[in-house]
């Protein structure tokens, strides 16, 4: 139990575009989603915080209008990188904390889905 | 930043135990203590977490001083699978808590 999954694994886009990439709760309900950005031989930097059907809040120095998170049911966190440049070039980790159990014990735990790495020319 | 400390980078034999450790010297008292692995471009696995007595689970143990200031995970019999940057996290399990990584321990299992 306790999966995530992250839609596409990988993109490549042009300078300039806007990519989506999509983040999923299989098999429970997630009452928030978590959005991380990770530079080469870096840590993960959390980006955004999202509650199903609420605003996102975001990190200071995480421009809200660049990157759009949008969190529409209680399974599903969209993240989009509006006019993507070369250094918005990243591997995007979003999370998702357990609303309802899974399994005991598991309740507001967060778990990670699988990365999307972004390249953009 | 991050409220931990850990080594940068660790070795550990094949097959041998990996005690990879973290201070946490404030560590509030709703404080949990996190672990986490991240093999190399993929998403953050979690493995094991602790208030304040000793965990054990499938992937490995979690040991916490008496006074709560630091921590050792404990990998029983290390895999060349098992390399990976490891992250201590602390952080309130109720739902204000977020998680905030740090730079981790890069942990190489060598044959």
């Amino acid at each position: 139990g306790a999966v995530v999954s992250q839609h596409p694994s990988w993109v490549i886009c042009k300078s300039g575009t806007s990519v989506k990439i999509e983040c999923r709760s299989l098999d429970f309900q997630a009452t928030t989603m978590f959005w991380y950005r990770q530079f080469p031989k870096q840590s993960l930097m959390l980006m955004a915080t999202s509650n199903e059907g609420s605003k996102a809040t975001y990190e200071q120095g995480v421009e809200k209008d660049k990157f759009l998170i949008n969190h529409a049911s209680l399974t599903l966190s969209t993240l989009t990188v509006t006019s993507a440049h070369p250094e918005d070039s990243s591997f995007y980790i979003c999370s998702a904390r357990v609303g309802l159990a899974v399994s005991r014990g598991s309740y507001n735990e967060q778990f990670f889905g699988p990365g999307t790495r972004l390249t953009v020319l | 930043d991050a409220k931990t400390t850990q080594p940068t980078s660790m070795d550990c034999a094949e097959g041998r135990a990996a005690n990879l450790p973290c201070n946490h010297s404030t560590i509030s008292g709703n404080e949990y203590v996190y672990w986490y692995r991240q093999i190399h471009s993929q998403g953050p696995q979690y493995i094991i977490h602790g208030l304040k007595n000793n965990e054990t689970n499938e992937m490995a143990s979690l040991i916490i001083t008496e006074d709560r200031k630091s921590s050792t995970l404990i990998l029983p019999h290390a895999t060349l699978r098992d390399t990976a940057v490891y992250y201590c996290i602390v952080k309130d399990r109720g739902s204000q808590g977020n998680l905030i990584f740090g730079k981790g321990t890069k942990l190489s299992v060598k044959p």
